[in-house]
This record gives structure tokens, sequence and C-alpha cells, in this order.
């Protein structure tokens, strides 16, 4: 059964501390994994795709990584704003759905 | 351009009520999704429409539960004989495909709560 596993799921920070959120996945065969930010009371904003296992792609502060188990969120020097939930999703070979995790809540303090 | 957008942002109903909640997508996206978002739950896929094809509707929790997209852009979700349980913020998304690559942009979600 495909399956997304994230962790942890609350993770203060001060701002400037720099950490990683995890995305573990069981999928058969993937097509793509997903992470996105979603802020309080909105709907989730699109982050980064990863199709392969060694891909890496940055935005800011944010870089994300893949390999054929997992997936990672680096957070470099983050800042208040960075705070939000992060969720992941993983998309099988030939099939259109997605399957999130249940999102790792972010806190970053001043 | 303008984004997904849904309405109602919020909706209270009571307990056997109908709703019908409804998305615009992204013009010129051709893949709809309904996903349903409980407190500390993950996204719950419900139904998924692609151009001109059947929807998949595997994700739909019950007969009470139904969507329709017309023209292939509009979409309504309708919720018949609520529950409590069905409570929750249901979000849209529409993508398109670049490439052989999908990427998904969300609506704002309608809050639905059932009393």
């Amino acid at each position: 059964e495909d399956q997304v596993t994230q962790s942890p799921e609350a993770l203060r920070l001060q701002e400037g501390e720099s950490s990683s959120l995890n995305c573990s996945y069981t999928v058969s065969g993937l097509r793509g994994l997903f992470w996105y930010r979603q802020d309080p009371g909105k709907g989730p904003e699109f982050l980064f795709t990863l199709y392969s296992a060694g891909e890496e792609k940055e935005k800011e502060r944010l870089k994300a990584t893949l390999t054929k188990k997992e997936s990672f969120l680096h957070i470099t020097a983050p800042k208040p704003e960075d705070s939000a939930t992060y969720l992941c999703a993983v998309q099988a070979a030939g099939t259109y759905k997605y399957i999130f995790g249940t999102g790792t809540r972010l806190k970053v303090l001043a | 351009g303008a984004g997904v957008s849904q309405s109602p942002s919020n909706k209270v109903t009571e307990k056997g009520k109908d709703v019908e909640l409804r998305c615009d997508p992204i013009s010129g996206h051709t893949a709809l999704y309904w996903y349903r978002q409980s407190l500390g739950q993950g996204l719950e896929f419900l139904i998924y429409f692609q151009g001109n094809s059947a929807p998949d509707k595997s994700g739909l929790p019950s007969d009470r539960f139904s969507a329709e997209r017309t023209g292939g852009s509009v979409s309504t979700l309708t919720i018949q004989r609520t529950q409590q349980e069905d409570s929750a913020v249901y979000l849209c998304a529409s993508s398109t495909l670049a490439g052989g690559k999908e990427t998904q942009y969300f609506g704002p979600g309608t809050r639905l709560l059932v009393l």
C-alpha cells in the first residue's frame, strides 16, 4: 500500500537554527514527490517536485533532496516567516492520485 | 493570473441539510481534484476529473457525496444529508501537464461545519 510518513509532527526552532524535515514513503514506482507549504486557513502552496533519487531542488532557504525511500526538506537559517505546516505527497507511476502525509508544523521563534 | 478560487470560504449548516461547494480552477487546466482535510489528518483524495474522461470517484466516502464538472471548468461538490463527521476543510486543486510533469495549484478551501 502506498504510504507517506512525515516526521517530526511538530518542530520549534530559534531564528537562524537550521534543521531538516523528513518524508518517508512507500510507493509502487515513484512518479514524483512533492513538497507544499500550508499557512493557517489557506490551501497548500506548491514548493518543489522531485522525480528521481539524487535530485535536489532549492528555493531561498529551502532545499529538498530525494532518495529511494525518503525525502528531506532542509531549512537553512530559518526566519519567523518560514513558520507553516510543510506537506509531502507522492504520486505513483501510472496514476494521478496524490498520497499526502500529515505534515510537519514548523514554528520559528524570533 | 487568477488562481484557483473556492466558494463559500466558510459554511455552517445543520445536520441533515444539503450543501454545495464550488471550485473555479485556473483557466486552461484540464485536471481538477477535490480533497478533504480534517484536523490532524493528511489530505484525503475524494474525486478527480481529467478533461472529458469519466471522473475517478473512488475516494468519495459515501453515496451522500457527489461532484460534477461542467464544461471542463467549474466543479461543484455536493454533500447530501450532512453529518457532523463531514465537518472539515474541502480543498480543490487544478493542474496541467507540461512535458509530462504535473503541478497542482490549490484553492483556499471551504471550511464546512456541520452542527
